[in-house]
C-alpha cells in the first residue's frame, strides 16, 4: 500500500516556466488536497477536491491550477512560475463522510520547488 | 477566519524528561483538533486526532486534549526520548477536511 505518492521530489524552474506537480493516492480516498509549507507561516491550503470532477480554491488558490480526473489522481500546475512560489509542496488525501468529521489525513513526503 | 498558535516555537529538554505543547486558536467551532509529528525533510504523520465532542486522546506515551471553549489543546509527551525530536503541529478541522495549522513547535531531545 503505497499512500500518498507526490512527484518529483525536488524540482528548480525558471521564473516564467509551467511544471506540474503529481499527486496520487491508492486509498481510494474522496478528499484530497495540496498545501505549501513556507518558514513562519505553516502549512496553507492551496486547492482541494472532494471527488472526481469537484475542485475548490483554499487560502492562496492564485497562481495554481488543479483538475480531479479520476480518484487517485491530482495534478498541481503552475501555470507561470514565480520566485514566491518557492516552497514544499504537500499532497494530502482522506475519506469524507465518516463519523463527525473525523478525517484523518494523509500525506506525501513533499515536493521541494525553488523559482529562480 | 480561525488562527491557531502555537508555543513555544522551539523547546529543547533532556533525554525523560515529561513535556506539554500547546496549542491555541480563535474559534471554537471546529470539527476536529490533530496533532502532527514532522521530520526534517518529510512529510507529516498524524499522531492523534480529538473529535469536537471529546476531551482527550490517547496513544502510548502522548496525550492530547482539548478544551472548546478556551481555545486551547495540549499535547503531552511522557518520558521524552531522542527519538522524539521533530517539529509537532496541530491542525483545526472547522469544515470537513479543511485544516488550518499552526506553525509548530520544533522539540530537541537531548540524550
Amino acid at each position: 500500500n503505497a499512500g500518498v505518492t507526490q512527484t518529483p521530489k525536488f524540482q528548480v524552474l525558471k521564473t516564467g516556466q509551467s511544471m506540474t506537480l503529481q499527486c496520487a493516492q491508492d486509498m481510494n480516498h474522496e478528499y484530497m488536497s495540496w498545501y505549501r509549507q513556507d518558514p513562519g507561516m505553516g502549512l496553507r491550503l492551496i486547492h482541494y477536491s472532494v471527488g472526481a470532477g469537484i475542485t475548490d480554491q483554499g487560502e492562496v488558490p492564485n497562481g495554481y491550477n488543479v483538475s480531479r480526473s479520476t480518484t487517485e489522481d491530482f495534478p498541481l500546475r503552475l501555470l507561470s512560475a514565480a520566485p514566491s512560489q518557492t516552497s514544499v509542496y504537500f499532497c494530502a488525501s482522506s475519506y469524507l463522510g465518516r463519523s463527525s468529521g473525523a478525517n484523518v489525513l494523509t500525506f506525501g513526503a513533499g515536493s521541494r520547488l525553488t523559482v529562480l | 477566519k480561525q488562527e491557531v498558535t502555537q508555543i513555544p516555537a522551539a523547546l529543547s529538554v533532556p533525554e525523560g524528561e515529561n513535556l506539554v505543547l500547546n496549542c491555541s486558536f480563535t474559534d471554537s467551532a471546529i470539527y476536529n483538533l490533530q496533532w502532527f509529528r514532522q521530520d526534517p525533510g518529510k512529510g507529516l504523520t498524524s499522531l492523534l486526532l480529538i473529535q469536537s465532542s471529546q476531551r482527550e486522546q490517547t496513544s502510548g506515551r502522548l496525550n492530547a486534549s482539548l478544551d472548546k471553549s478556551s481555545g486551547r489543546s495540549t499535547l503531552y509527551i511522557a518520558a521524552s526520548q531522542p527519538g522524539d525530536s521533530a517539529t509537532y503541529l496541530c491542525a483545526l478541522a472547522t469544515s470537513g477536511s479543511r485544516l488550518t495549522f499552526g506553525e509548530g513547535t520544533q522539540l530537541t531531545v537531548n540524550p
